[in-house]
């Protein structure tokens, strides 16, 4: 089962307002990973989390805060966003850092 | 320069044609992998193939395979007997080591938006 889920599926939100994307994968991955990908470009690394801790930030703004919970778990907190901002993120996990990266549906977010 | 390159923006093929999607690398790395991964207009980022830099045959996996030619830094993906539902953006990536301070994180190509037709 190679499974990575993502909630929700679609947001949108306003500059000011506070949300959070979820991703949670049972596949006893202990790497996870947050993307940023606008349309018809690949995919941009945003934050690595290996063995629950972060181990990549790609200088990504403060207004995007990662959390990893548990192993199963990696939660992105928004806040303040841009219109910018606007993408599809995309969840990832792998076995270890070194492993095929197992990507989730995505969640489309629109800031208004 | 690109450490991931996909010169075909877009390619068409008739379904049930073979179609060969090209991907050219650079990486000073001994170990490093390959992957390539398809986006259908759903969004979600499906894993087709990998190639580690070690290994001596191409890898294969159902209708794809890839045809990997280390010295000529290439890796292109082969989808034979091509079905309407390959129609989809197909991404090349890379994996490099440590050696390169890669961190081994994923640097993808620019991708190629495939379409099959009847």
């Amino acid at each position: 089962d190679t499974e990575v889920t993502q909630t929700p599926k679609h947001l949108v939100m306003g500059m000011t307002n506070k949300k959070s994307l979820k991703c949670e994968q049972h596949m006893g991955h202990r790497a996870m990973y947050w993307y940023k990908q606008k349309a018809k470009k690949p995919p941009e690394l945003m934050f690595v989390y290996s063995y629950e801790k972060l181990s990549i930030n790609e200088s990504v703004p403060s207004r995007f805060s990662p959390e990893c919970p548990n192993s199963s778990l990696l939660n992105l907190h928004l806040h303040a966003l841009q219109p910018e901002d606007s993408a599809l993120y995309l969840c990832a996990s792998s076995q270890n850092p070194r492993e095929t990266q197992y990507f989730g549906p995505g969640t489309r977010l629109l800031v208004l | 320069a690109q450490k991931i390159t996909q010169t075909q923006p877009g390619m068409f093929v008739q379904e049930k044609e073979a179609v060969t999607l090209d991907c050219t690398y650079d990486t000073s790395d001994p170990s490093y992998g390959l992957f390539w991964y398809k986006q259908p207009s759903s969004g979600e980022m499906i894993f087709l193939i990998y190639q580690g830099s070690y290994d001596q045959q191409n890898a294969t996996e159902g209708r794809y395979s890839l045809n990997f030619q280390k010295a000529r830094k290439s890796a292109n993906l082969v989808i034979s007997a091509s079905q309407l539902g390959d129609s989809a953006m197909y991404f090349c990536a890379m994996r490099e080591g440590a050696l390169t301070g890669g961190g081994n994180k994923l640097t993808f190509g620019t991708g190629t938006q495939l379409k099959v037709e009847l």
